[in-house]
């Protein structure tokens, strides 16, 4: 059962245009979304994240979209660059009680290349 | 964000085998990972090691398998346990910050011949 699905495993985008990475999900419980990107032979780095009780986060070129009655969040690029090209993955999280959120679960990534 | 390290980096063992990878944080953290990818897969989450405490593993993974120690508030290790081709994956630790998103660690390349 995929709780959070990335439908398109990769996209090409022209250097200086807007890249749009998009991530559904089914599970009601989850509040708590992040993105991050991998390049091969790293671990995951943070990129973003959003709470259910806002539908957008900005940080620099990066601003997260969230769509919580069409359970759909999208993470937008702008403008994007030749070293955006990465894996993105989408992650998700319910509140588990306590201070944490604890387990992600993560949809299964999104090749970006953004060719100069 | 915590600087994560882990060791080995990347290793090549034999079926039958097990091997001990550590995660080492450069601050005291409550909440450690422990996560999994899988050739051409995505990250799951193999167990949850709070200090003190048994770890807490998902659907799928035992600790017969996967034992975790998790010693102090700035360390952990996963042991991988007689170990099958199908071990083959990524182990990646990771940590929960207190604005809850979570930092991972470079990875564990783990080959099984």
């Amino acid at each position: 059962d995929q709780q959070v699905k990335q439908n398109s495993p990769s996209l090409s985008v022209q250097e200086g245009r807007i890249s749009i990475l998009n991530c559904d999900y089914t599970n009601s419980m989850f509040d708590y979304f992040l993105w991050y990107k991998k390049y091969p032979a790293e671990g995951p780095t943070f990129l973003i994240s959003i709470s259910s009780i806002k539908d957008k986060n900005e940080d620099g070129r990066f601003t997260v979209f969230l769509n919580k009655s069409a359970k759909h969040l999208s993470l937008h690029i702008v403008p994007s660059q030749p070293g955006d090209s990465a894996v993105y993955f989408c992650a998700a999280s319910g509140y588990a009680g306590g201070t944490s959120y604890g387990k992600l679960t993560f949809g299964q990534g999104t090749i970006l290349t953004v060719h100069p | 964000s915590a600087v994560i390290s882990q060791k080995p980096s990347r290793d090549i063992c034999q079926r039958g085998t097990s091997l001990t990878i550590q995660c080492q944080v450069d601050s005291q953290v409550t909440m450690m990972f422990w996560y999994r990818q899988q050739p051409g897969q995505s990250l799951t989450l193999i167990a949850t090691a709070n200090q003190g405490s048994e770890a807490t593993y998902e659907s799928g993974f035992v600790i017969d398998k996967f034992p975790i120690s998790r010693p102090n508030l700035t360390f952990s290790t996963l042991t991988v346990s007689n170990m099958s081709p199908e071990d083959s994956s990524i182990y990646l630790c990771s940590v929960e910050a207190e604005t809850y998103e979570q930092y991972f660690g470079p990875g564990t390349r783990l080959t099984v011949t």
